[in-house]
């Protein structure tokens, strides 16, 4: 299996542009979060998808965030308008959440953004 | 709300000796996993051990073991012949299962492995 995949692994955009990132889970796992790592705040969940539906968005920041999971395969997060405050690493986990796998998250490379 | 601690920001180990990386959380739970993830310069995190919370024995993976004691909520992790791919930042994370399956983490150690 590939792993996680994530899109793309660099972005660098002027405040107020439209980031778009993306994210593959691997085949067959039916959950989706993404993390946020920063130096100040260090790692944090920003939302986590089940079965395509989200669960848990308690952790995104304000209304210029915005996350999407059309089907099991593919997931976007979007911020509009972009702040340089949002510069940060942006990471996509999968996992199967099951007993079994004792819950593992899988991790992407993660996609750095810079805000100028 | 659950929160994890690490009171090492920085640590240093020599080639081929231990290092014990300390973590404390705080939860209310009874049932719940912890995990020690590595991320390498190269900023992939990588999941180095896990344990569940409802099992006494001590998880254990090659040179990497954890000493975990429910009732102080400590879950350390010892590196036994340290090397220099070691060298990484090295994060707690706690995870409730049964709702929402976030891990919370720590802020990290970073553990330097000197030849």
């Amino acid at each position: 299996d590939a792993g996680v995949i994530q899109s793309p692994r660099h972005e660098v955009t002027e405040m107020g542009q439209e980031v778009t990132l993306r994210c593959k889970p691997i085949s067959g796992h039916n959950s989706l979060f993404w993390y946020r790592q920063t130096m100040m705040r260090g790692l944090e969940l920003l939302i986590y998808f089940n079965n395509n539906v989200p669960i848990d968005d308690s952790g995104m920041p304000e209304d210029r965030f915005s996350a999407k999971m059309p089907n099991a395969s593919f997931s976007t997060l979007k911020i509009q308008p972009s702040e340089p405050r949002d510069s940060a690493v942006y990471f996509c986990a999968s996992s199967p959440l099951t007993l079994a796998d004792s819950y593992e998250q899988y991790f992407g490379p993660g996609t750095r953004l810079t805000v100028t | 709300a659950q929160t994890v601690t690490q009171s090492q920001p920085e640590m240093s180990v020599q080639e081929a000796e231990t290092v014990t990386l300390s973590c404390t959380y705080d939860t209310s739970e009874n049932n719940y996993y912890l995990f020690w993830y590595k991320q390498p310069p190269s900023r992939q995190m990588i999941l180095v051990i896990r344990q569940e919370a409802y099992k006494q024995q001590n998880a254990t993976e090659n040179r990497f073991s954890v000493n975990f004691q429910k009732a102080a909520k400590s879950f350390s992790l010892k590196i036994s012949d340290s090397q220099l791919g070691d060298t990484a930042m090295y994060f707690c994370a706690f995870m409730k299962p049964y709702g929402s399956e976030k891990l919370v983490f720590g802020k990290g150690t970073k553990l330097t492995v000197n030849p």
